[in-house]
């Protein structure tokens, strides 16, 4: 397996500008995962799915970041407007749920700077 | 409320030297617990895992780690460290869906 699959790999972009990075997870699981990290606040889970419908966005940051997840084998992350402080690396990951176990597998991450 | 401490940013071995990084815990039920590692511009690779069963599990690169639920630690081990291990390590808990992350620590080897 090609493992989970992020691109773009690097972003720059000017604030005000929409930003969408995509997700394509291991084929056959079920869970999807959104996180962004910052050196201030290290790895935080922004949203996660399971079968394709968000189950907890809590730590969206705000109304500005929207994730959809049209089908099993893709997801997005966007932000419309873009601002500096948006500058980070985010990851996506995926894990299948067996039984009462689960195990994240991550991409390598998308590294976004807005200026 | 579910934390995992991770008590040192970083730390500096000489290459040969052994390592151990510390980790603790706080969880209301059974752990399920994990450790990743980052290279420089590199997502989060799992290293090994912990559900159940023997307290000390192997994982990848040499690397190993005990389960001490009396101490809530979960230290990350490796009797001889390589130049390529330099990278930061990442702890977890997780019993569900929501996995949490330590802070990690950055590993510097030196030659």
């Amino acid at each position: 397996d090609a493992g989970v699959i992020q691109s773009p790999r690097h972003e720059v972009t000017e604030m005000g500008q929409e930003v969408t990075l995509r997700c394509k997870p291991i084929s056959g699981h079920d869970y999807l995962f959104w996180y962004r990290q910052t050196m201030m606040r290290g790895l935080e889970l922004l949203i996660y799915f399971n079968n394709n419908v968000p189950i907890d966005d809590s730590g969206m940051p705000e109304d500005r970041f929207s994730a959809k997840m049209p089908n099993a084998s893709f997801s997005t992350l966007k932000i419309q407007p873009s601002e500096p402080r948006d500058s980070a690396v985010y990851f996506c990951a995926s894990s299948l749920w067996l039984g009462n176990q689960e195990t994240q597998y991550f991409g390598p991450g998308t590294r976004l700077l807005v200026l | 409320a579910q934390s995992v401490t991770q008590p040192d940013i970083h730390i500096t071995v000489s290459e040969g030297a052994s390592l151990e990084l510390r980790c603790n815990y706080s969880y209301g039920a059974t752990p399920y617990l994990f450790w990743y590692v980052q290279s420089p511009g590199q997502g989060l690779q799992l290293l090994l895992k912990y559900f159940s069963g023997d307290t000390l599990v192997q994982g990848i690169k040499g690397f190993e780690a005990e389960f001490k639920r009396s101490q809530s630690s979960f230290n990350l081990r490796k009797p001889s460290v390589h130049w390529s291990d330099a990278a930061e390590y990442f702890c977890a808990v997780g019993g569900g869906f929501k996995t949490i992350f330590g802070a990690g620590t950055r590993l510097f080897v030196k030659a």
